[in-house]
């Protein structure tokens, strides 16, 4: 599965928009970028996913340039109750064996 | 409705002791796997079963056993516990076949204090 990078944590204040970048430059042809949102003693939930330009839903867009060596998950507004990590994952919708992999994620802090 | 549920959420024991973990989803989901979350936060795929047949298992102790009774349910249990196996353990679903980055639906973890 494509290696991805994204920061570690990111401070936002609330009302905000926060960006977050992941890097993959290896990704393949088959592959999709979804990301997941994990709540401190929660286990992580399924935000988004895409395979090139824009997707968006009443969470989160998604934004993917042509080369889709990176994309940006975009959560408008942010509330305190965005804080959380968020995970970048990359790989194919259907490959029996892969394992999805989880990084480090990034935690993103929103402050009053 | 719980979606894909765990029990028991806390879990401390001592070294040595077995214990067991039990996972049951209600989605209908053929694919179910088991993670293991550190404490740096890395969240790592250990098992992973396709409609009971196992299809993913990383390089994990044999001391840890995945047992699944039929689809719906996925049970780990370790053997001869070590302060090492401390972590928070996921249980998962999904409809996709094992590996692909469909939507997975996790469960609410188990916290494994080993003593």
């Amino acid at each position: 599965l494509a290696k991805t990078t994204q920061p570690i944590s990111m401070d936002s204040y609330e009302g905000q928009e926060v960006n977050i970048t992941c890097s993959h430059n290896n990704i393949a042809t088959n592959d999709y970028i979804t990301w997941y949102q994990q709540f401190p003693s929660q286990g992580p939930r399924f935000i988004i996913q895409g395979y090139k330009t824009k997707v968006t839903n009443e969470v989160a867009s998604l934004f993917i340039p042509a080369d889709r060596k990176s994309s940006t998950l975009s959560l408008p507004r942010v509330s305190l109750s965005d804080t959380a990590v968020y995970y970048c994952l990359v790989g194919p919708i259907k490959a029996a064996g892969n394992k999805l992999t989880f990084g480090g994620g990034t935690r993103v802090l929103v402050k009053p | 409705d719980t979606a894909v549920s765990q029990t028991p959420k806390y879990l401390v024991t001592q070294m040595e002791n077995d214990k067991s973990i039990k996972c049951e989803q209600n989605l209908g989901h053929d694919t179910m796997y088991w993670y293991k979350q550190d404490s740096k936060k890395f969240l790592k795929i250990m098992f992973s079963y396709n409609n009971k047949e196992l299809i993913i298992n990383e390089t994990v102790p044999n001391r840890f056993s995945p047992k699944s009774p039929d689809k719906a349910h996925l049970n780990l249990h370790i053997n001869s516990l070590e302060l090492g196996d401390s972590a928070v353990y996921f249980c998962a679903s999904s409809q996709e076949k094992a590996g692909g980055s469909g939507e997975q639906y996790f469960g609410p973890g188990t916290r494994l204090t080993v003593t």
